[in-house]
């Protein structure tokens, strides 16, 4: 049973960094082709894409927030970290994490999602 | 704004059939499969169809996808009031290397 649940600060304060953590099971980032995804939700508004991490460690992130996002890996813990710098209101939103079990495979398993408020 | 262009609302009656857009280009529909998401009031979005007409286990055959050149369309037949959800398209594209979602439309039924 595949299963994916975020963890991290309910609020964070404007300027600090935002670390979240995907907490999953039911399948292992060792095995050839998985992927985990970070994607987060304004409220009201649309899916926007964050980052992915793939089982050889490759990441790939939004281009309009690479310089603010990092993502890694702890498969010993099957764990995914996201960290985001310079929180602003605008970053105010619920962020999900999920699995994606292949090349061109679609993100077939999501958390629950956390929601994350900036504000001072 | 999405890269990937969807309707903002459609809306139908009960038993009725649907259909919402997704269009793109050659960097990403054009040259990868389509996924479709259902996300209902307050909760995480939902696979709903996978490889551009594949369903998951448990969807039912009243939701079916197809794809055709850089568009791809999600069609919704026998419309339950169920189904009212955010709907969006999902794809790879290669020249963001990146994953793309549509801006979402929203199903009414009335």
């Amino acid at each position: 049973q595949v299963t994916l649940r975020e963890s991290g600060p309910a609020l964070v304060r404007p300027t600090q960094t935002l670390t979240l953590t995907c907490i999953f099971s039911g399948f292992s980032l060792t095995t050839s082709g998985m992927c985990v995804s970070w994607v987060r939700q304004p409220p009201g508004k649309a899916l926007e894409w964050l980052a992915l991490i793939d089982w050889e460690d490759d990441k790939y992130y939004n281009t309009s927030l690479r310089t603010r996002l990092t993502i890694s890996k702890d498969t010993s813990k099957n764990q995914v970290v996201l960290t985001m710098t310079n929180m602003d209101p605008v970053d105010t939103a619920t962020y999900y994490c999920a699995r994606i079990p292949g090349p061109s495979s679609p993100l077939d398993y999501w958390g629950q999602g956390i929601l994350v408020t900036v504000s001072s | 704004q999405s890269v990937l262009t969807q309707p903002p609302s459609v809306s139908a009656a009960p038993g009725q059939t649907v259909s919402i857009s997704c269009s793109g280009s050659t960097s990403n529909i054009g040259n990868h499969y389509v996924s479709w998401y259902q996300q209902l009031p307050g909760t995480p979005p939902k696979l709903l169809i996978y490889d551009n007409h594949a369903r998951p286990s448990g969807i039912p055959d009243r939701f079916s996808g197809s794809k055709s050149g850089t568009s791809a369309t999600l069609v919704i037949t026998g419309l339950q009031t169920g189904d009212e959800a955010d709907y969006y398209c999902g794809t790879w594209d290669s020249s963001l290397s990146a994953v793309i979602f549509g801006g979402g439309t929203k199903l009414a039924v009335l």
